[in-house]
């Protein structure tokens, strides 16, 4: 049972352009979401987050929306550079748990020059 | 600030063998959460220790087992190795369990079984 789903395995934006990543997820319970950004032979790197009792959160280019009817998160990075190229991973918690993480299954960015 | 390392950074084990990967803390952080990444996949998680129990558990088998020390480093113990445990394991330090304190995540131990 996927909880959080990452429907697009890849995506490919021209620099300078707006990148677009979506998220959903199934558990009503959730309420804490984080995107994290993984290029190869490293560990995720924690981008930005957003809890349930908002909708948008912004930090410099990047901005997480959250539509909570739909359970829906989105990333946006404008304007996109070739350093953004990597995999996004999106990860939800629900309070009520033991703050474990559910992860998405990832999207591939490729940023063109 | 020293963020989290993993040793080793690569394995090969046989079928049936036990592993024990290894994880450091960032410092200040006092909650090791461990995850296998298969190919393909997102992180699946295994289980978590803070204050040197174990705080929650995935959907792992018993012999998936782990341990947290006073300094907060944690052990991921893997008995009976299957061909299916090869992934990459990842380990993750946050500042408390009791709170949506973000992951940081170490580089990884890329497990071959064969």
């Amino acid at each position: 049972d996927q909880q959080v789903k990452q429907n697009s395995p890849s995506l490919s934006v021209q620099e300078g352009r707006i990148s677009i990543l979506n998220c959903d997820y199934t558990n009503s319970m959730f309420d804490y979401f984080l995107w994290y950004k993984k290029y190869p032979a490293e560990g995720p790197t924690f981008l930005i987050s957003i809890s349930s009792i908002k909708d948008k959160n912004e930090d410099g280019r990047f901005t997480v929306f959250l539509n909570k009817s739909a359970k829906h998160l989105s990333l946006h990075i404008v304007p996109s550079q070739p350093g953004d190229s990597a995999v996004y991973f999106c990860a939800a918690s629900a309070k009520s748990g033991t703050y474990k993480y559910i992860f998405g299954t990832g999207t591939r960015l490729k940023v063109l020059a | 600030e020293t963020g989290v390392t993993q040793s080793p950074t690569h394995l090969i084990k046989t079928r049936g063998q036990q592993v024990t990967l290894r994880c450091s803390s960032q410092s200040g952080h006092n909650t090791v959460s461990w995850y296998q990444q298969a190919l393909g996949q997102g992180p699946q998680f295994i289980f978590q220790y803070y204050r040197e129990e174990e705080n929650g558990r995935g959907n792992f088998p018993p012999r998936f087992s782990g341990l947290q020390f006073p300094n907060y480093s944690s052990e991921l113990n893997v008995n009976a190795l299957e061909l299916d445990d090869s992934a990459l394991y990842l380990c993750a330090s946050s500042l408390s369990a009791g709170d949506n304190s973000p992951l940081h995540f170490g580089n990884g131990t890329r497990l071959t079984v064969t």
